[in-house]
C-alpha cells in the first residue's frame, strides 16, 4: 500500500532543480509532502487535495494528477537548506501510508 | 509551545520486557498516530486513532498495542519486545482527519536486545 516515489535519491549543485515524484496503485484523495532532515522528526511541507490544483510556496511546489493517481514535488534553484529526505504519503480510509523516501543532497 | 512529546526519547530494553512509550499533544487534536521508521522502508503507519476510544491498526500493528483514553495522550505499548521492533518510533498529530497536517513528535529510538 505504500506509494512508490522515484528518484530514490538524487545529488544536485546549489541552484539546479529537481523533480520528485509519487505514484499510487489505489485512488487518491489527497497527497502529502514531508521533509526530514537527519536526526529529525518530519515537517510538513504541503498536502494537494483531490481537484489536480498545484499548491507552493518559496520555490518548492507541487501537482497532484488524480486520474493518473501521481504527485511530483518540484524543487526550484535549489538551496543547501533542501538537503534531507523528502516522503509522500497518501490517505487510504484514515490510514496514511507513507512512501519510502527520496534522499536529497544539495552540494556548494 | 503547541507540540507532540513522547518518552523517552532513546530507550533499551532485553526481549519480553514489556514497555510503553507515551506521546502527548497539547493541541486538542482528534488524530493521532504512530509510525516506526526503519532504513530503506520509509515511515511506515502502526496504529492511528482518529479521536476517544477510536483506534485502528496501520500498516503494521503487529506486536503493539494502543489505548486513546483521553484527547491528548496516546501511547504506544510493547507488551513483548522482540529484537525486530528495534527502530526509530514517532508519534504525530492532526487537527482533524488526515487531509491536514501532520505534526510528528521527536522520536524514540528503541533498541531491544
Amino acid at each position: 500500500q505504500q506509494p512508490v516515489q522515484s528518484p530514490q535519491a538524487v545529488i544536485l549543485r546549489e541552484g539546479e532543480d529537481a523533480v520528485i515524484n509519487c505514484s499510487s496503485s489505489k485512488a487518491l484523495y489527497s497527497v502529502h509532502w514531508y521533509r526530514q532532515k537527519h536526526g529529525e522528526a518530519p515537517v510538513f511541507l504541503m498536502i494537494l487535495l483531490k481537484g489536480g490544483e498545484q499548491k507552493g510556496h518559496d520555490k518548492i511546489s507541487a501537482s497532484f494528477n488524480e486520474k493518473k493517481q501521481q504527485s511530483s514535488l518540484y524543487l526550484t534553484a535549489s538551496q543547501l537548506s533542501y538537503s534531507g529526505t523528502y516522503f509522500c504519503g497518501t490517505e487510504s480510509g484514515y490510514a496514511l501510508n507513507f512512501g519510502k523516501g527520496t534522499s536529497l543532497l544539495v552540494t556548494p | 509551545e503547541a507540540q507532540v512529546t513522547q518518552n523517552p526519547r532513546y530507550l533499551i530494553t532485553v526481549t519480553g520486557k514489556k514497555l510503553t512509550v507515551t506521546c502527548s499533544q497539547n493541541m486538542n487534536h482528534e488524530y493521532m498516530s504512530w509510525y516506526r521508521q526503519d532504513p530503506g522502508l520509509g515511515l511506515r503507519q502502526i496504529y492511528y486513532s482518529m479521536n476517544v476510544e477510536v483506534t485502528d491498526k496501520g500498516d503494521v500493528p503487529e506486536g503493539y498495542k494502543v489505548s486513546r483514553k483521553e484527547k491528548r495522550n496516546f501511547p504506544l505499548i510493547l507488551e513483548s519486545p522482540s529484537p525486530n521492533q528495534t527502530s526509530l518510533y514517532f508519534c504525530a498529530s492532526s487537527p482533524t482527519r488526515l487531509a491536514d497536517t501532520q505534526y510528528f513528535g521527536p522520536g524514540t529510538r528503541l533498541t531491544v536486545l
